[in-house]
């Protein structure tokens, strides 16, 4: 069975860090990239950053560009988002999301909160 | 960088009723990379419809995704109380793989 776990979100002060982290089951992302999308209050979808098959190339939206690192463990089961010179904007829900055959999600977490203080 | 626009906003409708959400691209989807995403208050996205037309699995057949190049369309036959959502689409055949706003079905 898919399932994927984040954990890391918390409260962080404007120009802080965090590091997020993405547990997934059931595959590895030797054969499956994943995503970062976020979502902030009341707002719609964001695709933030994916790690392609493999667990090595990185992808980045704008908005991450500069600021965010993705990377995988050894393992190819773990995720990470490090968020670093993090902005009130950035405050969202974010999840992670297993890509398909093609880089549409088809399993996802269930997303968590990082609000960040201004 | 493509665009996703959404309409309606928002839908009233009944149970029972159908519903019919369109989904406008700036520039052509290639390969017609075009999905659909539920979202319920609370709830991460579920992936209803993927390459436009497809329905993912477990997926009930009063869905239905079509449309190629610049629009597409989610239909929802018959709604069901666990219908009312808001959808998404998401083209993921250029980089970035843009979302769209979103649009409300709600109970009339």
């Amino acid at each position: 069975e898919v399932q994927l776990l984040e954990s890391g979100g918390g409260v962080v002060q404007a120009g802080g860090s965090l590091r997020l982290s993405c547990a997934v089951s059931g595959f590895t992302f030797i054969n499956y990239a994943v995503s970062w999308v976020r979502q902030a209050p009341g707002k719609g979808l964001e695709w933030v950053s994916a790690i392609g098959r493999g667990g090595v190339i990185p992808h980045y939206a704008d908005i991450a560009k500069g600021r965010f690192t993705i990377f995988g463990d050894n393992s190819k089961t773990t995720l990470f988002l490090q968020m670093n010179s993090l902005r009130a904007e950035d405050t969202a829900i974010y999840y992670c999301a297993k890509e398909g055959d093609h880089p549409y999600f088809d399993y996802w977490g269930q997303g968590i909160l990082v609000t960040v203080s201004s | 960088e493509m665009v996703l626009t959404q309409s309606p906003g928002t839908l009233s409708l009944s149970p029972g009723e159908r519903a019919t959400l369109s989904c406008r691209a700036s520039q052509s989807v290639n390969n017609n990379f075009l999905g659909w995403y539920q979202q319920k208050p609370g709830q991460a996205p579920r992936l209803i419809i993927y390459a436009a037309s497809t329905r993912a699995t477990g997926i009930p057949d009063r869905f239905s995704g079509s449309g190629s190049g610049t629009d597409f369309t989610l239909t929802i036959n018959r709604l069901e109380p666990e219908d009312f959502a808001v959808y998404y689409c998401q083209q993921y055949g250029s980089a970035p793989h843009a979302f769209g706003g979103g649009a409300k079905v709600e109970v009339k």
